[in-house]
């Protein structure tokens, strides 16, 4: 596509709930990246992945949350038993390989009641 | 720790007044500098970058600024907009080899361009 694309744009799903955030990057970027944005904070990294595996993990604050990208393109960020403070906007990422330019898709906005 | 600060957090300024942006950092190894322009609700777009070599770089009325030694960089507008409105957020690599990825991301400076 012409751009990184998220969906859904807003999810609110509620406590202890299970949700999944889809990641759509550029055609042929081999990274993609996941990060968390707070209200007023910059991003923060989640994964990255290179092809079909996550080279990087490092940035998943616990076991509730895990993603995936099994063909090497879209990619999806799970979290379990969902929490308020997961509320936030999570971005995605993708470069045509890791130390390239990052392109941005508009996030998703969770919202855990 | 590798650290991004930036400065002020917010700012007003009136419509085709100029402005700058500061940021440093303490990220080591240093690869390169962005600063990115994040509207509300919108994903962040690329600005410009800068590698260690580079002490300035412009992208029309952007023009971004980097001193290595001091670990410095700020963000000068020119001939402000009203659609300059966003936060512009300073992102430092420390790794360009391919083997870590992660970008030390500035909080951002929220700018609000008006009438």
């Amino acid at each position: 596509g012409a751009g990184v694309s998220q969906t859904p744009s807003n999810k609110v799903t509620e406590k202890g709930k299970y949700v999944e955030l889809r990641c759509d990057p550029i055609s042929g970027h081999t990274a993609l990246y996941w990060y968390r944005q707070s209200l007023g904070q910059g991003p923060e990294f989640l994964i990255y992945f290179q092809g079909t595996g996550a080279a990087d993990d490092s940035g998943l604050p616990n076991d509730r949350f895990f993603a995936v990208r099994p063909e090497g393109s879209v990619s999806t960020l799970k979290i379990q038993r969902t929490e308020r403070g997961d509320s936030a906007v999570y971005l995605c990422a993708s470069s045509l390989g890791p130390g390239y330019e990052q392109f941005f898709g508009p996030g998703t906005r969770l919202t855990v009641l | 720790k590798n650290q991004v600060e930036q400065s002020p957090q917010s700012l007003i300024i009136l419509e085709g007044k100029n402005c700058t942006l500061q940021c440093n950092y303490t990220v080591s190894p240093f690869s390169n500098l962005r600063w990115y322009k994040q509207d509300t609700g919108r994903g962040p777009v690329s600005l410009t970058i800068m590698t260690f070599s580079e002490n300035t770089k412009s992208n029309g009325r952007y023009t971004a600024t980097l001193d290595a030694d001091t670990k410095q960089s700020s963000l000068h507008i020119t001939a402000s907009q009203l659609s300059d409105s966003a936060s512009y957020i300073c992102v430092v690599s420390g790794d360009n080899t391919g083997t870590a990825s992660k970008l030390t991301f500035g909080t951002g400076t929220r700018l609000q361009v008006t009438l």
